[in-house]
């Protein structure tokens, strides 16, 4: 049973405007959410996180948004670049756990 | 500046055979995790281990074993491969909790049971 979900399985988008990922999650325990990226061949790479004391944190041009009763999240981009394409999975945690849960992945593709 | 390597990045087993997918980190870190991805799936965590001498099953742990007999390795066994274990693996470490303390990722291990 897949407790993070990411129901966009691509998004393109052109260069210069804003790439929105979404995220979903069931489980009301979770009360962290972190963001990674991969390149092919690549293992993932963190980008950025959010606690569930916070509805949004920004690092540069990645903002993270958190609807807590909505059991939703989005990643912002903006401005898009193409070094950006890649795919970016939504991953959370519940306290005193020592795991992550990680959606299915969404690839960005941005277009020059 | 290596991180986590995992060794082979590709191998095919037959079915029935068995193989230890290796993985080692050079950052000192305590926690370390195994991981499986299939085609349009996302990871899906199969061991961990808190520290040297601990290990703890993940979401999907039936068919692997795993040991941490030193803080650097952090190896992954599978004993019978069936074709249902034909997936990416990969491993990763944190420094301890991986809400506040980024998981480092290897490259992958891309496995094909035929």
């Amino acid at each position: 049973d897949q407790q993070v979900k990411q129901n966009s399985p691509s998004l393109s988008v052109q260069e210069g405007r804003i790439s929105i990922l979404n995220c979903d999650y069931t489980n009301s325990m979770f009360d962290y959410f972190l963001w990674y990226k991969k390149y092919p061949a690549e293992g993932p790479t963190f980008l950025i996180s959010i606690s569930s004391i916070k509805d949004k944190n920004e690092d540069g041009r990645f903002t993270v948004f958190l609807n807590k009763s909505a059991k939703h999240l989005s990643l912002h981009i903006v401005p898009s670049q193409p070094g950006d394409s890649a795919v970016y999975f939504c991953a959370a945690s519940e306290g005193g756990a020592n795991n992550l849960f990680f959606g299915t992945g969404t690839r960005l593709t941005v277009i020059p | 500046n290596a991180g986590v390597t995992q060794t082979p990045k590709f191998r095919i087993l037959k079915i029935g055979q068995s193989m230890t997918l290796q993985c080692t980190q050079d950052m000192n870190h305590n926690y370390m995790y195994w991981y499986r991805q299939d085609p349009g799936m996302g990871l899906k965590l199969i061991y961990y281990s808190v520290g040297a001498g601990i290990t703890d099953k993940g979401e999907v742990p039936n068919g692997y074993n795993v040991s941490r007999s030193t803080t650097e390795d952090f190896p992954l066994r599978l004993e019978l491969a069936a074709p249902s274990q034909t997936s990416v693996y990969f491993c990763a470490s944190s420094y301890s909790d991986p809400r506040f303390n980024t998981q480092h990722f290897g490259d992958g291990t891309r496995l094909s049971i035929l």
